[in-house]
């Protein structure tokens, strides 16, 4: 089964302090995105890594696929209110034809 | 370029009852997924469509049924209605089978 095993499940921080968030498998991915929902509205994507060992910045946060692009991390600094939400990771198993999801982290930024 | 639209946004049933559910692609976007989304369950594969034929399905009974019209617009149908059917319906677009996917907002279904 090819899962994508995201922890830790549940994050409560005072805002302006770091996080990071973990996407992890044991398959190889062709792609990776990393998405962010709010309650009741459709995950929106911030962002798409391809390439092994990539860093993408998206002002405060930062996203890295592993070398062997079977993980993936977000890293966010000092995180705001603002960043609250499900942050979902998914990707396209190479030589597959579907998009796995992982189960998601729930993250709360209290002012 | 405007984005991924469901509709409706809410929608309230009663047990035994059908109903439908529309999406709308970004335009040039031949491939469209569903999912249902619990707190209990996170999110669910239903099935994906591309150039009208379903390239995958999900665990789902034989209730949840879908399909994709020439334009790409997709719906999905849900016959007999459980209390359990009761989710957010998530559609999403992308270029072609394998992309990255761009979602709409939802179809909040309630079961009575």
């Amino acid at each position: 089964t090819q899962l994508l095993e995201q922890s830790p499940q549940f994050l409560s921080i005072q805002e302006g302090e770091n996080l990071t968030v973990y996407c992890n498998s044991s398959s190889v991915f062709s792609s990776l995105q990393w998405y962010r929902q709010e309650p009741g509205e459709g995950p929106v994507l911030l962002v798409t890594v391809v390439t092994g060992g990539e860093v993408k910045k998206l002002k405060r946060l930062t996203f890295q696929f592993g070398d062997a692009r079977k993980d993936s991390s977000l890293h966010i600094t000092a995180a705001q209110p603002g960043d609250t939400g499900l942050y979902l990771c998914a990707g396209s198993v190479t030589g597959g034809f579907k998009t796995i999801f992982g189960a998601g982290t729930r993250l709360f930024v209290k002012a | 370029k405007a984005g991924v639209t469901q509709t409706p946004r809410y929608l309230i049933k009663t047990r035994g009852q059908q109903v439908t559910l529309s999406c709308s692609p970004i335009s040039g976007h031949r491939s469209v997924s569903w999912y249902q989304q619990t707190p209990g369950q996170g999110l669910q594969f239903l099935f994906e469509y591309f150039s009208e034929t379903q390239r995958n399905k999900g665990n789902f009974p034989g209730r949840f049924s879908g399909r994709q019209f020439s334009n790409s617009r997709s719906e999905m149908n849900v016959s007999t209605l459980e209390l359990g059917d009761s989710a957010l319906y998530l559609c999403a677009s992308s270029l072609s089978l394998n992309n990255e996917q761009f979602f709409g907002p939802g179809t909040r279904l309630t079961v009575l």
